[in-house]
């Protein structure tokens, strides 16, 4: 069974950083493309961050870019959001997500495995 | 940036009524798109990718269509399981962008 389990989430000041992880198995996590995707409360999904398998192609959101740094360990099947510059409107649940859809590994194809999410507040 | 704006935003059903959802995209982007399901306090799940494509596991009364700028998700015979909020998804290009969401209630 394929498991994203979130870690790193916390309530955090304005302007202050932040460090969220995501512990993969299930899944041959090498070969596969990642996103982070962010969900203000009631509001609706934002995609903010993606890593190649290979570390060698990123994007960020216009939203998070220069704040916000994807990185990934392939040896210990994990992928990290390092987020510094926090503010309000960086509130949200933060999921890790597999990118593809059916055996395609591509982002063409969607985001076909979500963590559960993890909780970031920023507050005064 | 591509824009997705799905239509309605919100519908009320019950079970066993057919539902379309509509998407669409402010630019061409072929048939890349997919449809998430998020149940409420869930994580979202693909449905459906490259416009059409049955993700597995997905039940057949699911079904997606549309191509170029104009989408559609229709559930043939809404199942109680099947309420929450449906999200579209470009895959053309990045930023990749959500639609709005359309949520499907009692």
């Amino acid at each position: 069974e394929v498991q994203l389990q979130e870690s790193g989430g916390d309530l955090v000041q304005r302007g202050g950083s932040l460090g969220l992880s995501c512990a993969v198995s299930g899944l041959s996590f090498k070969i596969r493309n990642m996103n982070w995707v962010r969900q203000a409360p009631g509001k609706g999904l934002e995609w903010i961050a993606y890593i190649s398998a290979d570390s060698s192609t990123l994007h960020y959101a216009d939203s998070v870019e220069g704040r916000f740094t994807i990185s990934r360990d392939n040896g210990k099947n994990a992928l990290y959001l390092q987020m510094s510059g926090l503010r309000d409107e960086d509130t949200g649940v933060y999921y890790c997500v597999v990118v593809g859809g059916g055996v395609a590994l591509s982002f063409y194809y969607g985001m076909d495995v979500w963590g559960h999410g993890t909780t970031v507040t920023v507050s005064s | 940036d591509i824009y997705m704006t799905q239509s309605p935003s919100s519908v009320s059903a019950s079970v066993g009524d057919r539902v379309t959802i509509t998407c669409r995209a402010s630019q061409s982007i072929g048939a890349w798109l997919a449809w998430y399901l998020q149940r409420p306090g869930k994580a979202p799940q693909l449905l459906i990718y490259n416009a059409a494509a049955l993700q597995r596991g997905v039940p057949s009364r699911f079904s997606g269509s549309g191509s170029e700028t104009e989408f559609t998700l229709t559930i043939s015979s809404l199942q109680p399981e099947d309420f929450g909020t449906y999200y579209c998804q470009q895959c053309n290009s990045f930023p990749l962008t959500f639609g709005g969401g359309t949520k499907v209630e009692i």
